[in-house]
């Protein structure tokens, strides 16, 4: 129940193309969603989070959706530039609660030029 | 600088040998986490600090695996006798109270074992 599951493992789009990556989740008590990108010998970085009080979010051309009913959620990324590609990870946690972060695998972005 | 502070960068040491991994949090960030992280692979929780409390170690592989926190602010984390399964990257994070999000992230030290 602690689980997150993300999907694709990896996947390829045209620059200027939608990429998707899509996570799903059991534990109706999480309350926080981020998104972190990861660039090759970097650590993560927060890209983009969302709390289950709206069902969108979005910044410049990255917006989270979530679907509470479903217990899920995703991150879409417009206009897909070659500077995206990297490996992007969706987390779930409890705020108040719980500092523990449940991490997705990770899915490898590539933007072909 | 002001973000989180790894070292070393690298390490390549034989199997058996002790290693230890250093973490400088940000200024102020009282939370503090170490994760591993395979090649390819997501982030493998290891240990969690947060100020004076009993540091949370539910996450440490075997009792090779030890971290210490001083003063509140760097830690250490400590790999006896290395194996070769422990090659990875040791990722650290810190957060400030009180919703401890989001995590701010090293670069990391990639731990090679020969």
């Amino acid at each position: 129940q602690q689980q997150v599951k993300q999907s694709p493992q990896s996947l390829i789009v045209q620059k200027g193309g939608i990429s998707i990556i899509n996570c799903a989740y059991e534990n109706t008590a999480f309350d926080y969603f981020p998104w972190y990108q990861q660039f090759p010998g970097k650590g993560p970085a927060l890209l983009i989070a969302i709390r289950p009080d709206v069902s969108e979010k979005k910044e410049g051309r990255f917006t989270i959706s979530f679907n509470k009913s479903a217990k899920q959620f995703s991150l879409h990324i417009m206009d897909s530039q070659p500077g995206d590609s990297a490996t992007y990870f969706c987390a779930a946690s409890i705020m108040d609660s719980n500092y523990q972060l449940i991490w997705g695998a990770g899915t490898k972005l590539i933007i072909k030029p | 600088g002001a973000g989180v502070s790894q070292s070393p960068s690298n390490k390549v040491t034989e199997k058996g040998k002790d290693v230890e991994l250093r973490c400088d949090p940000i200024s102020g960030h009282t939370a503090l986490y170490w994760y591993r992280q395979s090649l390819g692979q997501g982030l493998e929780f290891l240990i969690y600090f947060q100020g004076n409390s009993a540091p949370d170690k539910s996450g440490l592989p075997s009792d090779r695996f030890s971290a210490e926190r001083t003063g509140g602010s760097v830690s250490t984390l400590t790999i006896q006798r290395t194996q070769q399964e422990d090659s990875a990257v040791y990722l650290c994070a810190s957060s400030r109270r009180p919703l401890n999000q989001p995590q701010h992230f090293g670069d990391g030290t990639r731990l090679s074992i020969l």
